[in-house]
């Protein structure tokens, strides 16, 4: 069973689309976040959400709009796509419960170039 | 300058090798976090720390609160441990991480 899935994989499209990466996990977690790791390796939070509420929004662009529709899952809708999107995506959930860190487990990525 | 410091950025070693990757951060933090990354792209976490030593088989990781510094330690490495290690921080209570930029490890057979 996989904990936290995400689909698409592999996302290659033009520049301009509007594009939709979608998360799910069911380990029960109330937490569930999205990450950007560019070019660079690097990660950089995102997105926060716990149960269906917005709790972290980092200075991303507004054309990028998660949506929980329940705790078990967060999508990730990106408009006007522009090259700089290009970069792996990663879902990942754990179970905050109040403000006690807890570790996270992380979706396998997606994959996004944007031409 | 990044909160969140590794070293060394890349790393070789020989099969069996006694590895030390290193990580420190410049900000209050409620706990910090081995990850690690495989070569097909995937994150595992490893640990999550806020005081003192833990252990996993060959993996060791400690934190030193005061000198706001972590190590991971990998004993007889193998090449299956090459990948990439990332340190990341909860900044101030907060679910938030902050990741370093991440170790690469190559354990040569």
């Amino acid at each position: 069973d996989t904990a936290v899935s995400q689909t698409p994989k592999y996302l290659v499209t033009q520049m301009g689309n509007d594009k939709s990466i979608k998360c799910e996990q069911n380990l029960g977690h109330d937490t569930m976040y999205w990450y950007k790791q560019d070019s660079k390796k690097f990660l950089k939070i995102m997105f926060s959400y716990n149960n269906k509420e917005l709790i972290i929004n980092e200075t991303v662009p507004n054309r990028f709009s998660p949506k929980s529709p329940d705790k078990a899952h967060l999508n990730l809708h990106i408009n006007s796509l522009e090259l700089g999107d290009s970069a792996v995506y990663f879902c990942a959930s754990s179970q905050a419960v109040g403000r006690i860190e807890e570790t996270q487990y992380f979706g396998p990525g997606t994959r996004l170039l944007v031409l | 300058k990044n909160e969140v410091e590794q070293s060394p950025q890349n790393l070789t070693a020989q099969e069996g090798e006694f590895i030390t990757i290193n990580c420190s951060y410049s900000v209050g933090i409620s706990a910090l976090h081995w990850l690690q990354q495989h070569p097909g792209g995937g994150i595992v976490s490893l640990f999550m720390l806020s005081s003192g030593k833990k252990k996993h088989g060959r993996l060791i990781a400690t934190i030193n609160i005061q000198e706001k510094h972590s190590s991971l330690h990998i004993t007889a490495s193998h090449p299956r441990d090459s990948a990439v290690y990332i340190c990341a921080v909860n900044k101030g209570g907060s679910e938030k991480l902050v990741f370093g930029k991440g170790t690469k490890l190559t354990v040569n057979p």
